[in-house]
């Protein structure tokens, strides 16, 4: 496809299960990004990739969030014993090469736990 | 650290009259400044940039913004709003030392009524 996809669209899952979230980047682009929205609040920053290596794990929230990212390309987002306060839309950006600062977003996944 | 900040949580304009958005931002250094608007249930699209040069910066869709230094302002603008606007529109600023990642405003509801 011509854009960033994630998947799914909507996970619903129970406290304390684990959820994976994937972002299939734009073909060519090496810089990944995962962002979270939560309601009433802006984009949070939780990390990025250049190639398959994750310089930046500033933005993890906790050490329950954990990411990587293989061949180049696809990237998982992994969060351990859900929270509620992990219910959020997680938000996937690639950018072309490096220093190139128009991120291309993916739809997002809507995760909720409950 | 970086940051933006959009005074207004929403803007209410009225088809084919002007609107502005607002940003101010707060940076060390030259700023790297972006707008990003999210339609409903579809994911960032990139709008425009300001990274040097002109103070007025052209991008997607009509819309213009005007880099303000003397202000520290950043204001999205287009000379006749659509219908089709109504969005949900953030301002963001490269960070620094990790400059892949953008730091976000918490976003402006633009309504543009017929």
């Amino acid at each position: 496809g011509a854009g960033v996809s994630q998947s799914p669209s909507n996970k619903v899952t129970e406290k304390g299960k684990d959820v994976e979230l994937r972002c299939d980047p734009i073909s060519g682009h090496t810089a990944l990004y995962w962002y979270r929205q939560s309601l009433g609040q802006g984009l949070e920053f939780l990390i990025y990739f250049q190639g398959n290596s994750a310089p930046d794990k500033s933005g993890l929230p906790s050490d329950r969030f954990s990411a990587e990212r293989t061949g180049g390309s696809v990237s998982t987002l992994t969060i351990q014993r859900t929270q509620q306060e992990d219910s959020a839309v997680y938000l996937c950006a690639s950018s072309l090469r490096f220093g190139d600062y128009e991120q291309y977003f993916g739809p997002g996944t809507r995760l909720t736990v409950t | 650290a970086q940051s933006v900040a959009q005074p207004e949580d929403q803007v209410n304009v009225a088809e084919g009259n002007p609107l502005t958005v607002k940003c101010t931002y707060s940076v060390s250094g030259n700023p790297y400044l972006f707008w990003y608007v999210q339609y409903p249930n579809r994911g960032l699209q990139f709008l425009l940039k300001y990274i040097t040069g002109d103070n007025l910066v052209k991008g997607s869709y009509g819309f213009e913004a005007e880099f303000n230094k003397s202000q520290t302002s950043f204001h999205l603008k287009k000379p006749s709003a659509l219908v089709s606007d109504s969005a949900l529109y953030f301002c963001a600023v490269r960070d620094i030392p990790g400059f892949q990642k953008l730091v976000f405003g918490t976003g402006t509801r633009l309504l543009v009524s017929p």
